[in-house]
């Protein structure tokens, strides 16, 4: 069974700094490209970043180049997204997310976490 | 960066209607597109990826069309299962992989 499964997520005070943390299960995560993705309570969803499977090609939103990395544990099976100068903008679920493996689909995301709430606020 | 104009932004049908929702890409993205269905509460669902491509284990009455840079989401009969938000996606990483606003589909 497929299994992703965000953790880190809480309350921080604008400028602070939280690390996401994604465990995976269920496929070959060495192999596979993986993103963020996250949804401000109410709104539309926002592509945040992208890591190749090799880790040494990373892409990020203009909203969040800068302030957030993007990284990968290959033997922990684990995608982190440290996020620094936190803004109230930020407040949303934060999903990981596969792209799927196709070479047709190129960064479509066929399997998704449940999400991890960052809420930024003094 | 590249604009994903998702239209409508709400449509309301009858169980057994035809829906169809459209995006609009503010330029070339050639078949980078996907749709995704999400239900309250729940992490987006991939339906359709390369603008036409059913992902595996979503019923045949979704199917996905390009013209150009518009993009179509078709369901051919609508069942009250289908509720819930639709997104489209450019897929494309490097050109930012930005997703549409949403249309929310309600049944009548």
């Amino acid at each position: 069974e497929v299994q992703l499964v965000e953790s880190g997520g809480g309350l921080i005070q604008p400028g602070g700094s939280l690390r996401l943390s994604c465990a995976v299960s269920g496929f070959s995560f060495s192999f596979s490209e993986m993103n963020w993705v996250r949804q401000a309570p109410g709104k539309g969803l926002e592509w945040v970043s992208y890591i190749s499977s090799s880790g040494d090609t990373t892409y990020y939103a203009d909203s969040v180049r800068g302030r957030f990395t993007i990284s990968r544990d290959d033997a922990k099976n684990s995608l982190h997204l440290q996020m620094n100068s936190l803004r109230v903008e930020d407040t949303a679920v934060y999903y990981c997310a596969r792209a799927h493996p196709d070479l047709t689909a190129a960064n479509a995301l066929d399997y998704w976490g449940q999400g991890t709430l960052v809420t930024v606020s003094s | 960066d590249i604009q994903m104009t998702q239209s409508p932004s709400s449509v309301s049908a009858f169980v057994g209607d035809r829906v169809t929702i459209t995006c609009r890409a503010s330029q070339d993205i050639s078949n980078w597109l996907a749709w995704y269905q999400q239900k309250p509460g729940k992490p987006p669902k991939l339906l359709i990826f390369g603008a036409s491509h059913l992902q595996s284990g979503v019923p045949s009455r979704f199917s996905g069309s390009r013209s150009g840079t518009d993009f179509t989401l078709t369901i051919s009969s609508l069942q009250p299962e289908d509720l819930g938000t639709y997104f489209c996606q450019q897929a494309s990483t490097r050109l930012g992989a930005t997703f549409g606003g949403g249309t929310q589909i309600e049944i009548k």
